[in-house]
């Protein structure tokens, strides 16, 4: 069974730049057609896509946020991560990073981290 | 982008009945290729992450109990729960995989009368 963990600082101040990961277990971030997707939730909000990267390291943004964004995978580690530029108070939400299974098509999310965390705010 | 519009937002139902909640796409999700659509439903409890329940419109991701059943077609979906239980009550969110960016509905409230 696919695990992923989030990892990241909880507080960040505007204008700087969001890092997060995502580590992944019981799976391989390099495995031949595997996509590996970041989601936020702001708070008692719903759920927004943010993008994939897949395994070849090739990538796909929300258009709205592709400025600031950057997904990057390092299969060594087996961990994929996220990072966003310029934040502001609207970025404060809780992120999940999400992997697919292949039965049920790309873009569906078999598997979900907790979630993490992170506030924008000085 | 792909809007995806659920009703009601909120819903009451006994327990023992059934709970239905409509799920609209601005465009159609159905892919003529494969004949499949691209419909995604998942159910949240507080403090977790989404769970699927549903992929391909009304097919059930392993281990979700049988009393969960997606069905619609093209712009229309619908996931019903046949009996509710009280595990069941929680927020609800279809989604589509068409096309990127891949969007959800605001999310549907399912609680106990």
């Amino acid at each position: 069974q696919v695990q992923l963990q989030e990892s990241g600082p909880g507080l960040v101040k505007p204008s700087q730049t969001l890092s997060l990961t995502c580590n992944v277990s019981g799976g391989s971030t390099s495995s031949s057609g595997s996509f590996w997707h970041w989601i936020r939730q702001r708070p008692g909000k719903g759920l927004e896509w943010i993008g994939y990267i897949y395994n070849n390291g090739a990538t796909k943004y929300k258009p709205s946020l592709e400025s600031r964004l950057s997904i990057s995978l390092d299969t060594s580690k087996n961990q994929f991560s996220l990072k966003l530029n310029s934040v502001t108070a609207a970025d404060t939400a809780v992120y999940y990073c999400a992997g697919e299974n292949a039965a049920s098509g790309i873009g569906s999310f078999d598997y979900w981290g907790q979630g993490t965390l992170a506030t924008v705010s000085s | 982008d792909i809007v995806m519009t659920q009703s009601p937002d909120s819903l009451a139902v006994s327990l023992g009945e059934r709970a239905t909640i409509n799920c609209k796409s601005s465009q159609s999700v159905l892919y003529s290729s494969d004949n499949k659509n691209y419909l995604t439903w998942y159910q949240q409890k507080p403090g977790q992450p989404p769970k699927l329940l549903i992929y391909w419109a009304s097919t059930r991701e392993s281990g979700v109990p049988d009393r969960f059943s997606g069905s619609g077609s093209g712009t229309d979906f619908t996931l019903t729960i046949s009996s509710l239980q009280a595990e069941d009550v929680a927020v609800y969110y279809c989604q589509q995989y068409y096309s990127t960016p891949y969007t959800f509905g605001q999310g549907t409230k399912l609680e106990m009368k």
